[in-house]
């Protein structure tokens, strides 16, 4: 069964750093190109970026809204993928999810989700 | 960018009627030259929970989606047709593309009975 688990999350205040990981399970975790996404309290869905499978170079890319303050990286080795977050702002305030991305992959875009875990930006 | 701009933004539907989703992007994402596959999917999301895969590739229902649940479209318009709302499906609909980065969303279409 495949399953992803989110950890990390919390209340941090704003400028501070935090780090999020996901972990997967059930399936060749090597293999894909994982996502992060986020959605802030009460809003829709927002793609924060991936990380693609070694294959494609193992590179991340990122939504506008985070470059140059977040990070993506893996270690397949233990089937992570993290998420590196610094600079944090009031408006970073979200629920935090990972999944399978189908970049590399032709598997459905966003077949498996995490249950997601909550940063809270405040002082 | 490529902007998904869903239609309506709520809807109300009887159980047991049809409920239908509009999705349009903003540029096509049909891979025409690599796959010929529209790069579209449609999630369903209800409070406290991730979003749920619902339809990939436009038009392919995923595993265990009830079969009232279709997806139709190609290039720029897409839609998502509930047949015969039933209690269960009251949640809020997203269209994405993923042809490309930044992977975008459309706004979300809010269902109710």
């Amino acid at each position: 069964e495949v399953q992803l688990v989110e950890s990390g999350g919390g209340l941090v205040q704003p400028g501070r750093s935090l780090r999020l990981s996901c972990t997967g399970s059930g399936f060749s975790f090597r293999d894909y190109t994982m996502s992060w996404f986020r959605q802030a309290p009460g809003k829709g869905l927002e793609w924060v970026g991936f990380i693609k499978s070694k294959p494609y170079g193992g590179t991340p890319e990122y939504a506008a809204s985070v470059k140059g303050r977040f990070a993506i990286s893996r270690d397949d080795s233990k089937s992570i993928v993290y998420l590196q977050m610094n600079s944090l702002d009031t408006e970073d305030t979200a629920v935090y999810y990972c999944s399978r991305d189908e970049y590399g992959s032709g598997t459905p875009q966003g077949d498996y989700w995490g249950q997601g875990t909550l940063v809270t930006v405040s002082s | 960018d490529i902007v998904m701009t869903q239609s309506p933004d709520s809807l109300t539907v009887s159980l047991g009627e049809r409920a239908t989703i509009n999705c349009k992007s903003s540029q096509t994402v049909l891979h025409s030259s690599f796959n010929n596959k529209n790069y579209l999917g449609w999630y369903q999301q209800k409070p406290g929970q991730p979003p749920k895969l619902l339809i990939s590739w436009a038009s392919t229902r995923e595993s265990g989606v009830p079969d009232r649940f279709s997806g139709a479209g190609s290039g720029t318009d897409f839609t998502l047709t509930i047949s015969s709302l039933q209690a269960e499906d009251v949640a809020v609909y997203y269209c994405q593309q993923y042809l490309s980065t930044p992977r975008t969303f459309g706004q979300g279409t809010r269902v109710e009975v």
